[in-house]
C-alpha cells in the first residue's frame, strides 16, 4: 500500500494568499484526521472526519481555516486567507475501525510543510 | 492537555536497550496507553499499545505497572534509526465519540541513541 499520501510537500506562499493542502488517505480507512506541528504547540490536532462527515472540528483556529472531505479517497484543508503564524508542517492520518481487534492505529503521512511568508 | 509526563530527552547507546519511563498517574481504567514515535522529518508512526497486560510485538515491549500508573517502552537493541522522539500517550476506547477517542500528542522524550 502506498501509504497516506499528502501534497505539496512544501508550500512557500505570501501572507492573504490562499492555501490548499490536499490528503489521500490509505484505501479501506475510513477515519481521517488533520493534525498542525509547531516548534511552540508540539501535535495538536484539528479536525477529524469518519465516513467522510466530520466529526470534532474544535481544533480547528479559526473560520480562516476550513476542511472537506468530498469522497473516501480524498480530504482538504484550506487556509484562507494565510497568515505567518500559520507556518507549520500539517499532517494528515488515517485509521480503520474494525469491529474487532481494534489497535486505534493511525498512519500519517509525511506532511506538508508551509510557510507564509 | 496531555495526560502524561515523560523525560525530555535520554540517551541510549547503539545495541544496547532502551527504557522509555512515562506517567500517567490519573489514567482512567478504560483508557490505553499508546506510543508513537517521530523520526526526524517523517510523520509520527505507530509503535505499541496495552491497556493491562504487557503487550510486546517485532518493533518493541510495552510493560505497564500493576495499578496502571506508569509503563515504560523498550528498545530491546537499539540502533542509529532508532534515534526520534517517543510520545506516550493515554487515549480512551475507540469510539471517536468526541474528543475521548483522539490522540492528543504531549512533548515526547527525545532519544538519542549513540554509537
Amino acid at each position: 500500500d502506498a501509504g497516506v499520501i499528502q501534497s505539496p510537500r512544501h508550500e512557500v506562499t505570501e501572507m492573504g494568499q490562499e492555501v490548499t493542502l490536499r490528503c489521500k488517505p490509505i484505501s479501506g480507512h475510513d477515519y481521517l484526521f488533520w493534525y498542525r506541528q509547531t516548534m511552540m504547540r508540539g501535535l495538536e490536532l484539528l479536525i477529524y472526519f469518519n465516513n467522510n462527515v466530520p466529526i470534532d472540528d474544535s481544533g480547528m483556529p479559526e473560520d480562516r481555516f476550513s476542511a472537506k472531505m468530498p469522497n473516501a479517497s480524498f480530504s482538504t484543508l484550506k487556509i484562507q486567507p494565510s497568515e505567518p503564524r500559520d507556518s507549520a508542517v500539517y499532517f494528515c492520518a488515517s485509521s480503520f475501525s474494525s469491529l474487532a481487534g481494534r489497535t486505534g492505529e493511525l498512519f500519517f503521512g509525511e506532511g506538508s510543510r508551509l510557510t507564509v511568508l | 492537555d496531555a495526560k502524561t509526563t515523560q523525560p525530555t530527552s535520554m540517551d541510549c547507546a547503539e545495541g544496547r536497550a532502551a527504557n522509555l519511563p512515562c506517567n500517567h498517574s490519573t489514567i482512567s481504567g478504560n483508557e490505553y496507553v499508546y506510543w508513537y514515535r517521530q523520526i526526524h522529518s517523517q510523520g509520527p508512526q505507530y509503535i505499541i499499545h496495552g491497556l493491562k497486560n504487557n503487550e510486546t510485538n517485532e518493533m518493541a515491549s510495552l510493560i505497564i505497572t500493576e495499578d496502571r500508573k506508569s509503563s515504560t517502552l523498550i528498545l530491546p537493541h537499539a540502533t542509529l534509526r532508532d534515534t526520534a522522539v517517543y510520545y506516550c500517550i493515554v487515549r480512551g476506547p475507540i469510539n471517536y465519540g468526541g474528543s475521548q477517542g483522539n490522540l492528543i500528542f504531549g512533548k515526547g522524550t527525545k532519544l538519542s541513541v549513540k554509537p
